[in-house]
């Protein structure tokens, strides 16, 4: 089993809809996750940290699931703007991040 | 807001030179990191630093590769006798302690390295 497993889609949302996509993990020592959003050639760029049972920053959600070893995002309200790869990293160890290959979100007008 | 820089933003050299990526990481952090990213391909784990010495690197990272921290603010990623297939993005971070017990690492825009 892999690392960190996402669907890379694309997944095309149009502007103002919610979209939602998961990430699983195999490391259950895992105790760190976070969400980067990476954009095209560009570097990853925290989006947010998910604790425990999860966050919630603006639109943005992330939600964390032990038991069956994922984490969710689920971005309300799509803007032009939120068009990227978002990338799941749990962390590994005390010192490395997973990265899956991403989440590709197109928003379309 | 402090930030991770990166130099050069993009190297071309020939196959078999050795390159140094540069690498001036957030002041107050005392983690550094090494990933890399092929042309449409995930982010990979190189190697972490933490008190002047390696903590972890990755099966990537083998005697190619070496890193140093020369002074108080510099972190350098040394890859000796390049390949083709290391043609790649080559992305520095820092946290303020290791990612597994919570901090985010924040990562530099990457030094564009191509091997021809």
């Amino acid at each position: 089993r892999k690392e960190v497993e996402q669907d890379p889609g694309p997944f095309n949302v149009p502007e103002g809809a919610t979209v939602a996509f998961n990430c699983t993990y195999s490391n259950s020592a895992s105790q760190s996750f976070f969400w980067y959003r990476q954009d095209c050639r560009k570097e990853p760029k925290l989006l947010m940290s998910v604790y425990s049972s999860g966050n919630e920053d603006g639109r943005f959600t992330a939600q964390l699931n032990r038991a069956s070893q994922y984490i969710s995002l689920l971005i309300r309200d799509s803007k032009l703007s939120d068009s990227a790869t978002y990338l799941c990293a749990p962390a590994l160890g005390n010192n490395r991040l997973a990265f899956g290959k991403g989440n590709q979100v197109v928003v379309i007008p | 807001e402090p930030e991770v820089t990166q130099t050069p933003s993009h190297q071309v050299t020939q196959m078999g030179q050795e390159v140094i990526l540069r690498c001036v990481p957030i002041s107050n952090h005392l983690y550094f990191y090494w990933y890399r990213q092929i042309l449409g391909q995930k982010v990979e784990f190189l190697v972490s630093f933490y008190n002047n010495e390696i903590s972890e690197k990755s099966e990537i990272f083998d005697d190619q590769f070496s890193v140093e921290r020369p002074d108080g603010s510099n972190f350098t990623l040394k890859i000796r006798s390049t390949k083709l297939e290391d043609s790649a993005m080559y992305f520095c971070a820092s946290s303020e302690e290791g990612t597994g017990s919570g901090p985010e690492a924040f990562f530099g825009q990457g030094t564009r390295l191509t091997v021809v």
